[in-house]
């Protein structure tokens, strides 16, 4: 089983509109939790990183949210635009030398 | 923008050739990896260095091998290619810190098609 779980799989919103992404995770011990941004046949790009005193942070219209207790973090698009058509991918570190990657959310903004 | 290149970023071989893929950073980091990326399934570590002379696998078996004889440039080779290694393959870096902790910089990625 994943140690990073990533949900919804995939949605599609309208242009303008709000939508928050999960990721849920069981990597224990913790040290830090990533969102990266994955525009279609590029490479991932990191959008946000968390640590577990934080429990926001924002970059411009993302924010996430993290819950070390609950073991989930959320991403939140405010006021989508079409260049937010991308895969969501939650990666969390771990105190074992390894990174665990989400599957990804895939969202799809429609004019 | 990442200074991380792949190339080729697309190749369509036929079964049982030899391919390398090219990988080369600007940014004078010391960690570099490999993952393979399939659609909708998470990224998987196939091979990782710490620097020149270090190469590891990672956790998904890998008939590939890589090399790291200059910081910059860290080649993966797959000796023989089977339709079973069509896949994207991701070349990524990080500086500092915590092995595997640090941002992760990618490069555009190299599409693999074997025939």
């Amino acid at each position: 089983k994943n140690q990073v779980e990533q949900s919804p799989q995939s949605l599609i919103i309208l242009e303008g509109k709000n939508c928050t992404l999960q990721c849920n995770y069981t990597v224990s011990p913790f040290s830090n939790l990533r969102w990266y941004k994955q525009d279609t046949g590029r490479g991932p790009v990191s959008l946000t990183i968390m640590t577990f005193s934080e429990n926001t942070k924002s970059n411009g219209r993302y924010t996430a949210t993290l819950d070390a207790d609950t073991k989930q973090s959320s991403l939140h698009i405010t006021a989508s635009q079409l260049s937010d058509s991308a895969s969501y991918i939650c990666v969390v570190s771990g105190g074992n030398n390894r990174l665990a990657f989400g599957k990804g959310n895939q969202v799809v903004v429609i004019p | 923008e990442a200074d991380i290149y792949q190339t080729p970023r697309y190749l369509v071989i036929g079964t049982g050739k030899k391919i390398t893929l090219e990988c080369s950073q600007t940014m004078g980091h010391d960690k570099m990896y490999w993952y393979q990326q399939d659609p909708g399934m998470e990224l998987h570590l196939i091979h990782y260095s710490y620097g020149v002379n270090s190469t590891e696998k990672g956790d998904l078996s890998s008939e590939s091998t890589v090399s790291r004889i200059r910081t910059e440039h860290f080649p993966l080779t797959l000796e023989s290619a089977r339709p079973s290694h069509t896949s994207q393959y991701l070349c990524a870096s990080s500086e500092g810190g915590h092995p595997n902790t640090g941002e992760l910089f990618f490069g555009e990625g190299s599409r693999l098609t074997v025939l």
